[in-house]
């Protein structure tokens, strides 16, 4: 079935650099995308989302940039903290009213000093 | 806190024993939502609410597993005659109509024996 993909299972920066964090889509119907970032132990917590009418929508550090050509959106943070090492989900709603969400398996930032 | 409460955090259960989870939404939301995340994956969704209507539900939700909002406030989840296959992480998050992002809760933690 379709589903929402990351390319990176784990991605290393350092502190102070920029982060991008890459995911695919396939569901082409798909006009809602959400950034969640979870930390151990914690429900996902909301980052950014952006509609399939737009193709950038950057919020207080982080960008998310949307390519409906190649179905493919990213997530960019600026000067990378260690506070920002978690796990990093795409979800979209596949079209629909935000009835439902589905979930790539993850990317996990790992932030070094 | 104003945010997604769920209890308990965490629950330890011998097969075959039934559970029941609990989530309370944001005050204002009234669409609520359930979705399980085993280890190294994203969530899954299984059912939502609008107000106490339940309008979808996944094929993960087997004919143990039940959840009903009788009220349209809180929601509960509960599992029948557990399965080690059970084991996960139970995540609820609500919204409003009026915007789709979703807010969750901590989740609550299941582990069956």
């Amino acid at each position: 079935g379709e589903s929402v993909g990351l390319h990176l299972p784990t991605l290393s920066v350092q502190e102070g650099d920029n982060s991008i964090i890459n995911c695919a889509y396939s569901n082409s119907a798909s006009d809602y995308f959400i950034w969640y970032k979870q930390e151990s132990g914690k429900g996902p917590q909301f980052i950014i989302d952006i509609r399939s009418n737009m193709d950038k929508r950057q919020g207080q550090r982080v960008t998310v940039l949307l390519n409906k050509t190649v179905k493919h959106l990213s997530l960019q943070i600026a000067a990378t903290q260690p506070g920002d090492s978690a796990v990093y989900f795409c979800a979209d709603t596949g079209g629909g009213t935000a009835s439902k969400l589905t979930f790539g398996t993850g990317t996990r930032l790992q932030v070094t000093l | 806190d104003t945010g997604v409460s769920q209890d308990p955090r965490h629950k330890i259960t011998k097969r075959g024993q039934n559970v029941t989870f609990r989530c309370d939404p944001i005050s204002e939301h009234n669409r609520l939502y359930w979705y399980r995340q085993t280890l190294g994956q994203g969530p899954e969704f299984l059912t939502y609410f609008q107000n106490e209507a339940q309008l979808e539900k996944s094929r993960l939700l087997s004919d143990r597993f039940s959840a009903e909002r009788p009220k349209g406030s809180f929601s509960t989840l509960e599992i029948q005659r557990t399965e080690q296959g059970d084991s996960a992480m139970y995540l609820c998050a609500s919204s409003n109509p009026r915007v789709d992002e979703q807010y969750f809760g901590p989740g609550t933690r299941l582990t069956v024996t």
